[in-house]
């Protein structure tokens, strides 16, 4: 089983949808999660940290569920420029090694 | 600022050869990682250091991975006779200082573009 595990895509939805992406872990020691964004071939780029509070970015809300060892990423009104791979990244230990999931591809069409 | 770069971007090598890929940190940092992300897949962790010390290098594939950064700044990834398997995009990336920071602060790990390696 991976360490990191997402929902498979690819996810294709209409302009000024909302789309949800889930994500699951192994390790209940893990310690920080985070969402990134990574564009086609493009190197992987930090969207934002993931607490259990919940937190909010414009469009962009993320949640974590410690006791389900659940994370999940909302986008509302999606923009074709938010099509791209979203990568579920999380840190077990002070070493700062991030485990990455498969990465969940959207697609955003006019 | 200069971000992390990777040389060369792409790499051709044919079955059997050996090739060195080189990641340049952002000036300052720290940590310095490596990531091999295969078609279709997120990246996995290969090694870090801390300055010249590698510190982890439990995803190295094999004994034919094999990473330097001798004076604490860049950094060589180099394989030895390449497999098929090889082929995938090679990541670098720095970090002001160890991944988590007091009161478990996340040091932000920024990427460099990568080198795609494709073993023939």
């Amino acid at each position: 089983r991976k360490e990191v595990e997402q929902d498979p895509g690819p996810f294709n939805v209409p302009e000024g949808a909302t789309v949800a992406f889930n994500c699951t872990y192994s390790n209940s020691a893990s310690q920080s999660f985070f969402w990134y964004r990574q564009d086609c071939r493009k190197e992987p780029k930090l969207l934002m940290s993931v607490y259990s509070s919940g937190n909010e970015d414009g469009r962009f809300t993320a949640q974590l569920n410690r006791a389900s060892q659940y994370i999940s990423l909302l986008i509302r009104d999606s923009k074709l420029s938010d099509s791209a791979t979203y990568l579920c990244v999380v840190i077990f230990n002070q070493g700062g090694k991030l485990i990455f999931g498969q990465g969940t591809e959207l697609s955003v069409k006019p | 600022g200069a971000g992390v770069s990777q040389s060369p971007r792409y790499k051709v090598a044919k079955r059997g050869q050996d090739v060195a890929l080189r990641c340049d940190p952002i000036s300052g940092h720290v940590s310095l990682f490596w990531y091999q992300q295969a078609l279709g897949q997120g990246p996995e962790f290969l090694t870090y250091f801390q300055n010249e010390a590698q510190l982890d290098k439990s995803g190295l594939p094999s004994d034919r991975f094999f990473a330097e950064r001798p004076e604490g700044s860049v950094s060589t990834l180099k394989i030895q006779r390449t497999q098929q398997e090889d082929s995938a995009v090679y990541l670098c990336a720095s970090s002001l200082a160890r991944g988590l920071g007091g009161g478990s602060s996340y040091n932000e790990q920024f990427f460099g573009p990568g080198t795609r390696l494709t073993v023939l």
